[in-house]
């Protein structure tokens, strides 16, 4: 994962947005995943965006996407403390047979 | 949507023996599986590229001998660990892609994880 980079934490307040960046390397990636962790468990695919897109909104779910600068980001919106989870972000290689490499993950953590 | 199914889901060994896991596409046909680790509080490395009715591509670093793979059929893909040992205890995770959404589009589908613990 060392080449998919996210910030390792942060926190928010229940009903506030939260922001969890991640940046890519390679630009041959076709595609673009968000993906959720709960403790213990596998992981659940959220959303993901094809690379020649820069906006995919699903619900509380906006993803941005700035492929010039290779930049991601998941913005969950009114985020609950269901929310509470680690997010990891991956970049599927198409050069690479498709293989996905994923980003360190950020744990998000939501106050009541 | 699609389902991945591991098995098993936990499992304690002793050290020395050999531990199968398997993974399952349930509704759905892939022609390739990926094998993931996760230590604690750590991403998912790759570990190795499995390709039905071809031998597995393993990612640098990940001893084929030690992690056998064998994906035998179009929905089945079993990932052996061979004279385990505590510190191949961690998390292993598989994940498949529909054989129609073509080699990096779509959905990639990931089973629940099997956790293994050597003693």
């Amino acid at each position: 994962g060392e080449d998919v980079e996210q910030s390792l934490f942060l926190s928010v307040r229940e009903g506030d947005s939260s922001v969890i960046n991640c940046t890519y390397t390679d630009s041959s990636s076709t595609y673009l995943y968000w993906y959720k962790q709960e403790p213990g468990a596998g992981l659940q695919l959220l959303t993901y965006i094809f690379s020649n897109m820069d906006m995919k909104q699903d619900q509380r779910l906006t993803v941005l996407l700035n492929k010039k600068d290779k930049h991601l980001s998941l913005r969950i919106a009114d985020t609950q403390t269901g929310d509470s989870a680690i997010y990891f972000c991956a970049e599927s290689r198409h050069n690479q047979g498709g293989k996905l490499i994923f980003g360190q993950g950020t744990e998000l953590s939501v106050k009541p | 949507g699609a389902v991945v199914s591991q098995h098993p889901s936990w499992v304690i060994c002793k050290s020395g023996t050999s531990v199968k896991i398997e993974c399952r596409s349930l509704d759905f046909q892939a022609t390739t599986m990926f094998w993931y680790r996760q230590f604690p509080k750590q991403s998912l490395m790759l570990m190795a590229t499995s390709n039905e009715g071809s031998k597995a591509t393993y990612e640098q670093g990940v001893e084929k001998d030690k992690f056998l793979i064998n994906h035998a059929s179009l929905t089945l893909s079993t990932l052996t660990v061979t004279s385990a040992h505590p510190e191949d205890s961690s998390f292993y995770i598989c994940s498949a892609r529909d054989k129609t959404s073509g080699m990096s589009g779509g959905e990639l589908f990931f089973g629940e994880g099997s956790r293994l613990t050597v003693l």
